[in-house]
């Protein structure tokens, strides 16, 4: 079955620092590769997405890479914020064209702190 | 942009009595709306694929009987869980896709339920 493996948190940077979170996933045929995040009281919100491969997806100065080749999605900022600080999950969905209609397979979740 | 909320935000009961958990999508019509549960430090598990008006799809090893979902509307999804046990205690997430919109049927996340069995 489908499965994704996080980076294991808490992480803590200090602002302006470089942002990794590492997402490994395990998948049959193509999935769509999601990061969400999730600001404390709030629900989940779509980051970015990417459907195919070598395809990347950015936002709010986030960026991921679908690498097929490593089965990899890893998250990176290169100047995060206090503002940033939130919890992190990558996800896939087995369906194609990239849509979150279908079923979501989450990691276990990063929690990421940053300290002025 | 989409909200989906969720009500109550926590809750406590005794063993044996049944909680229900509501999850509204506030501005949009949902022709989906997903339950999942999450344990401590660990990821979310898809509990149940609701669709409105018909019965819902549930995960291998979720007990249809414990918790019931009704989707009567296009705004609406209930989950109950019956016969509370301490063991059910979680965190509750629903999730829900537009209907026809221009998100690509992206799954819109309400902000959970805590919910605790004494």
């Amino acid at each position: 079955g489908n499965s994704v493996t996080q980076m294991e948190g808490p992480v803590t940077l200090s602002e302006e620092a470089f942002l990794t979170i590492n997402c490994t996933y395990t998948a049959t045929g193509y999935p769509s590769l999601f990061w969400y995040v999730q600001y404390p009281g709030e629900g989940l919100q779509l980051l970015l997405k990417a459907t195919k491969a070598d395809d990347k997806g950015s936002n709010k100065g986030f960026e991921a890479t679908y690498r097929k080749e490593t089965t990899s999605f890893h998250l990176e900022k290169g100047s995060v914020q206090v503002s940033d600080s939130a919890v992190y999950f990558c996800a896939l969905s087995d369906d194609a064209g990239g849509t979150s209609y279908g079923k979501l397979t989450f990691g276990q979740g990063t929690i990421l702190t940053v300290h002025p | 942009g989409a909200v989906v909320s969720q009500h109550p935000s926590r809750v406590i009961c005794k063993s044996g009595t049944s909680v229900k958990i509501e999850c509204r999508s506030l501005d949009f019509q949902a022709t989906t709306m997903f339950w999942y549960r999450q344990f401590p430090k660990q990821s979310l598990m898809l509990m149940a694929t609701s669709n409105e008006g018909s019965k819902a799809t549930y995960e291998q090893g979720v007990e249809k009987d414990k918790f019931l979902i009704n989707h009567a509307s296009l705004t609406l999804s209930t989950l109950t869980v019956t016969s509370a046990h301490p063991e059910d205690s979680s965190f509750y997430i629903c999730s829900a896709s537009e209907v026809g919109g221009t998100s690509y049927n992206e799954q819109f996340f309400g902000p959970g339920t805590r919910l605790t069995v004494l």
